[in-house]
């Protein structure tokens, strides 16, 4: 029973242009999320979360949106660079360190 | 600055075998985990731990033991390794707090059992 969704697999924009992750998710008692990056051969590093008691967090190139109603969020990064190339896990917690969960991942590829 | 650490980094085993991976960090957190990733799936937590001496199942707990008898060191055990067992494991570390704050990574030990 997957409670965070992740339903692509993987997805490939031109440098400069905007990348779009989307994550879904059906536990309504979430209300933590987060965004974690991961390179090969390295674990996951934190890149950007969001309260629900907010709907848009702003970190330089990335944004995370937060649609509660629908149970949704996405990740923004605009300009993408051939550097944010990697795998993006979407995460969402009630609040407690026990209970998060985490998305299958999306492999972001970025062209020069 | 080392963070989070795993022994080993990569490991082959039979059916049968028992190992224990080690994770250890310098960061002085109070909360520590052991996820495993495999393909489709995301990362699901093992089990975890609050504080020294204390440990909890997660999701996936069954089939594994762990250990806390250091703050920084938070120990895996597969006591009979099967073949369902074959993954990527992290461990990771976050501070203490109500709400989730951001957890670090170790770099992850790929275990197959064959």
């Amino acid at each position: 029973d997957q409670q965070v969704k992740q339903n692509s697999p993987s997805l490939s924009v031109q440098e400069g242009r905007i990348s779009i992750l989307n994550c879904d998710y059906t536990n309504s008692m979430f209300d933590y999320f987060l965004w974690y990056k991961k390179y090969p051969a390295e674990g996951p590093t934190f890149l950007i979360s969001i309260s629900s008691i907010k709907d848009k967090n702003e970190d330089g190139r990335f944004t995370v949106f937060l649609n509660k109603s629908a149970k949704h969020l996405s990740l923004h990064i605009v300009p993408s660079q051939p550097g944010d190339s990697a795998v993006y896990f979407c995460a969402a917690s009630t609040g407690n360190n026990n209970d998060m969960r985490f998305g299958a991942g999306t492999r972001l590829t970025v062209k020069p | 600055n080392a963070g989070v650490t795993q022994t080993p980094k990569f490991r082959v085993l039979k059916t049968g075998q028992s190992m224990t991976l080690l994770c250890a960090q310098d960061m002085n957190h109070e909360y520590m985990y052991w996820y495993r990733q495999d393909p489709g799936m995301g990362l699901r937590l093992i089990h975890y731990s609050v504080g020294e001496g204390t440990t909890a199942k997660g999701e996936v707990p069954d089939g594994y033991n762990v250990s806390r008898l250091k703050k920084q060191n938070f120990l895996l055990g597969l006591e009979s390794a099967a073949p369902s067992q074959t993954s990527v494991y992290f461990c990771a570390s976050s501070p203490p707090g109500l709400k989730n704050t951001e957890a670090f990574f170790g770099q992850g030990t790929r275990l197959t059992v064959v």
